[in-house]
């Protein structure tokens, strides 16, 4: 069965950086784009970015443009998000996604139970 | 950016009634290329992930239930519960995947009256 699973969140001060990866097994992950979403405390989901079943395509949130990264490993089916110059408005409950296509041509079928991210002093 | 507007911002409707939701784009996500819009629905309970409901505006995601149904085309757009069941209480975003920045509504809880 398919299975996301991240990891990588934790507490951490304005200013500095924390490395997310989702695990993938169940699915032909290099066939697929992949996203993260995030949830705030108390508000809705947004999404954060993409990444296209090659990595050869990136697209951010403007929220998150220039200080995250998307990236994926196909050889060891896992997805990571780089988040630098973290601020407090980053913090929230973060998904990782993927649908039934290369890119981002598709509802999100596939959902980890997410990583919480917490950005306080 | 496309801006998804939801409503109501939360609804009670009875056990077995209808719910409906609507959702709004500031632009139109249909493609004129395949004739397909980029519009999906998803359900929201606390301590999960969130589940993809609808595709393609009306298309059912993989085991979920006939009682859910998606319409409408172009900027307009609608989730209709039938006979809502205990377990439908979530929240419920639509989501538009046109272009990127991919955006979702604001969401509409469901509650039982």
């Amino acid at each position: 069965q398919v299975q996301l699973v991240e990891s990588g969140g934790g507490v951490v001060q304005p200013g500095r950086s924390l490395r997310l990866s989702c695990a993938v097994s169940g699915f032909t992950f290099s066939n697929y784009g992949m996203h993260w979403v995030r949830q705030a405390p108390g508000k809705g989901l947004e999404w954060v970015a993409v990444i296209w079943f090659d990595g050869s395509h990136k697209y951010y949130a403007d929220s998150v443009k220039g200080r995250f990264t998307i990236s994926r490993d196909n050889s060891k089916n896992t997805l990571h998000l780089q988040m630098d110059s973290l601020r407090a408005e980053d913090t929230a409950l973060y998904y990782c996604a993927g649908g039934k296509d290369s890119g981002y041509d598709s509802g999100l079928d596939y959902w980890g139970q997410g990583t919480l991210v917490t950005v306080s002093s | 950016d496309i801006v998804m507007t939801q409503s109501p911002d939360s609804l009670a409707v009875s056990l077995g009634g209808t719910a409906t939701i609507s959702c709004r784009s500031s632009r139109s996500v249909l493609h004129s290329s395949n004739n397909k819009n980029y519009l999906a629905w998803y359900q929201h309970k606390p301590g999960q992930p969130p589940k993809l409901l609808i595709y393609w505006a009306s298309t059912r995601g993989s085991g979920v239930p006939g009682r859910f149904s998606g319409s409408g085309s172009g900027s307009d757009f609608t989730l209709t519960i039938s006979s809502l069941q205990a377990e439908d209480v979530a929240v419920y975003y639509c989501q538009q995947y046109y272009t990127t920045p991919l955006t979702f509504g604001g969401g509409t809880k469901v509650e039982i009256k």
